[in-house]
């Protein structure tokens, strides 16, 4: 089964640090994402990436960066945490070609005090 | 630009009840549809899925029809159980790399 690994199941960090979330998959998947998870907002993607070294912006980017500089590995970087980036961010991945849809791992739930 | 709307929970049964959650989309081409499902404390995973019109997905129980007529892809189950307790989210991609959409998710719970 294909792996979808993140590194944190919770974290707690503090207004103004800079955090990095780490995602890791083991299928050699070229397409990776991240998304956050609220409730009565679902799911809304922050950033994605078709290959190493590539990235794109998705529908809420702003206060995120990401690092793509291998292909197994996506970070997902909060570069100043805030209180209202306090949510579930889910990584997920899918081979280019496929239509089998994404593996996600399990989330990392962040609470910025 | 392509969305879905799902129908919003939570919603209730008893254990053996008929479940259906509706889902409509919006899309520019012909998209691929899914069910994900969400148990408590974990990520999604994929439910089902249909690639085309008239195209049954089918998965644990669960199924769901592609409209294109309709633009719907409703989540049916014939008699739910406890275990089915979870959030479900439609979700659709349009080309390719294209990122999936996702609706805002139905929380389903099924008591015993």
């Amino acid at each position: 089964d294909v792996k979808v690994t993140q590194s944190s199941r919770y974290l707690v960090k503090r207004t103004g640090e800079k955090v990095f979330l780490e995602c890791v998959q083991d299928m050699d998947h070229e397409n990776m994402f991240w998304y956050r998870q609220d409730p009565g907002l679902g799911l809304r993607l922050i950033y994605f990436s078709y290959d190493v070294k590539m990235k794109e912006k998705g529908d809420i980017p702003e206060g995120y960066s990401v690092s793509r500089e291998k292909k197994e590995r996506f970070s997902l970087i909060l570069e100043s945490a805030s209180t209202n980036q306090t949510s579930m961010y889910l990584c997920a991945s899918k081979w280019s070609t496929s239509d089998y849809g994404y593996t996600f791992g399990s989330g990392t739930r962040l609470t910025v005090v | 630009g392509n969305s879905v709307t799902q129908m919003e929970g939570p919603v209730t049964l008893s254990e053996e009840a008929f479940l259906t959650i509706n889902c409509t989309y919006t899309a520019t081409g012909y998209p691929s549809l899914f069910w994900y499902v969400q148990y408590p404390g974990e990520g999604l995973q994929l439910l089902l899925k249909a690639t085309k019109a008239d195209d049954k997905g089918s998965n644990k129980g669960f199924e769901a029809t592609y409209r294109k007529e309709t633009t719907s892809f409703h989540l049916e189950k014939g008699s739910v159980q406890v275990s089915d307790s979870a959030v479900y989210f439609c979700a659709l991609s349009d080309l390719g790399n294209t990122p999936l959409v996702f609706g805002k998710g139905t929380r389903l719970s099924v008591i015993a």
